[in-house]
């Protein structure tokens, strides 16, 4: 089973700060990492496909890098509304696997 | 545009089988299809697959107790747990799956089960 290892598990943050959130495969993964956000009381969302890949719909303040084992999600100039927990993904292989989870509050 | 909705019994006694549906509604079901599920210690889990080919794959912590299938008349995908515990406490989701890559989107809201006697 792939772990992935996300950093950090908590940040406090303010409005208009660039954010980096980080996911670390145990194995190499190619470029098959997804990341999501997920509001309380809400399901997740997709915000970035195959490592790197926008989506419609999300803002483009959100961006996604790396391959292989290293990932990054940035938030540039994060909004009240990032507010979020933030989750990567790996579909290389069965079993498809999460990481713990980084959950962003305002300070 | 698609919309999910899962639902099932809420309450599971022990070593009973949890059956949950997800209903589809404004777009194709003739898609790949993954059910997952949260909890606050365990985080998120994927749960099991069923691809468009037919196919399925299952998560093997589950031990072979989950089987997903899909009812095209009725638009709807379905799960079921078999001898649960309280270790299957969880919020369940469906959640349409990317073909090419396996990402999961959209997501349902979710449904929460319960076990518990």
């Amino acid at each position: 089973e792939i772990i992935l290892t996300q950093s950090p598990d908590f940040q406090s943050v303010t409005p208009k700060e660039k954010v980096t959130i980080t996911c670390r495969a145990s194995q190499a993964i190619g470029r098959s990492l997804h990341w999501y956000q997920q509001k309380p009381g809400q399901s997740p969302r997709l915000l970035i496909k195959s490592a790197s890949q926008s989506l419609s719909g999300v803002p483009s303040r959100f961006s996604g890098s790396g391959s292989g084992t290293d990932f990054t999600l940035t938030i540039n100039t994060l909004e009240v509304e990032d507010v979020a927990t933030y989750f990567c993904h790996q579909s290389t292989n069965v079993p498809y696997t999460f990481g713990q989870g980084t959950k962003l509050e305002i300070k | 545009q698609l919309q999910l909705q899962e639902s099932g019994p809420g309450l599971v006694q022990p070593l009973e089988t949890l059956s949950l549906t997800c209903h589809i509604s404004g777009d194709s079901i003739s898609t790949s299809w993954g059910w997952l599920r949260q909890t606050p210690g365990k985080g998120l889990e994927w749960i099991g697959s069923l691809y468009s080919s037919g196919g399925t794959d299952y998560n093997p912590s589950l031990r072979g107790r989950a089987t997903i299938s899909i009812d095209t008349s009725k638009n709807q995908l379905s799960l079921r747990l078999n001898s649960v515990a309280a270790a299957d406490t969880a919020l369940y989701y469906c959640a349409r799956q990317g073909s090419a890559w396996f990402y999961f989107d959209p997501w349902g809201p979710g449904t929460l089960v319960t076990v518990s006697s």
